[in-house]
């Protein structure tokens, strides 16, 4: 069954520290693979998105994920994290055969020290 | 990017009464749209897909009289629930998407629904 897996609930990091979040997911097919953030009381926007070609991709704010299909893994990653990066951050595969439905991790919060 | 709307924003009612949230693609057509729920500090639940002139297609679980659908154009989808009880307060959100294969879901502010 398809599924997306992020591993760590909440992560804390250090303002100006680097940043990975992860995410496995399991799909049969070719993946569409997409980071969303989620601010408290608010809708997603979309960091990056993965379809094909160069399997590193670059995103809003500094963000950047690699799509590793060895690893099954779409981690996101940013050099230095600033505090206005705090927030929910949710790893989505697209369903392309079931009617572009997005399978979704359980999100990982992000937490910023000073 | 494209944008999504959703009106009201948030939205407090009696229990027993009904209450329609829009959602509108601003600048695309939008083919399908998809309604969720968000329960706090979990992830989001798809309640439903829907194609622009079709009947919705509900995930196992929800209600589909209780939570009426409607995408009857190519920018307005319509989620109305329906005697609204105390267990339907959640925040629901919408999100639109194109009608080609690589496209992303664009998606609404939510609405937050409390039915006392």
């Amino acid at each position: 069954a398809q599924s997306v897996t992020q591993p760590d609930i909440h992560i804390t990091v250090s303002e100006g520290a680097s940043l990975e979040l992860r995410c496995n997911y399991s799909y049969g097919a070719t993946p569409y693979l997409f980071w969303y953030v989620q601010s408290p009381g608010q809708g997603l926007q979309l960091l990056l998105k993965y379809f094909s070609g160069d399997t590193l991709v670059q995103g809003i704010k500094g963000f950047e994920a690699e799509f590793k299909r060895s690893q099954s893994s779409f981690n996101l990653r940013k050099p230095s994290v600033h505090w206005s990066d705090a927030a929910e951050y949710f790893c989505a595969v697209e369903l392309m055969d079931s009617n572009y439905q997005l399978i979704w991790g359980a999100g990982t919060k992000l937490i910023i020290k000073p | 990017g494209a944008v999504v709307s959703q009106h009201p924003s948030w939205v407090i009612c009696k229990s027993g009464t009904s209450v329609k949230i829009e959602c509108r693609s601003l600048d695309f057509q939008a083919t399908t749209m998809f309604w969720y729920r968000q329960f706090p500090k979990q992830s989001l639940m798809l309640m439903a897909t829907s194609n622009e002139g079709s009947k919705a297609t509900y995930e196992q679980g929800v209600e589909k009289d209780k939570f009426l659908i409607n995408h009857a154009s190519l920018t307005l989808s319509t989620l109305t629930v329906t005697s609204a009880h105390p267990e339907d307060s959640s925040f629901y959100i919408c999100s639109a998407r194109g009608p080609w294969v690589q496209e992303t879901q664009y998606f609404g502010p939510g609405t937050r629904l409390l039915v006392l």
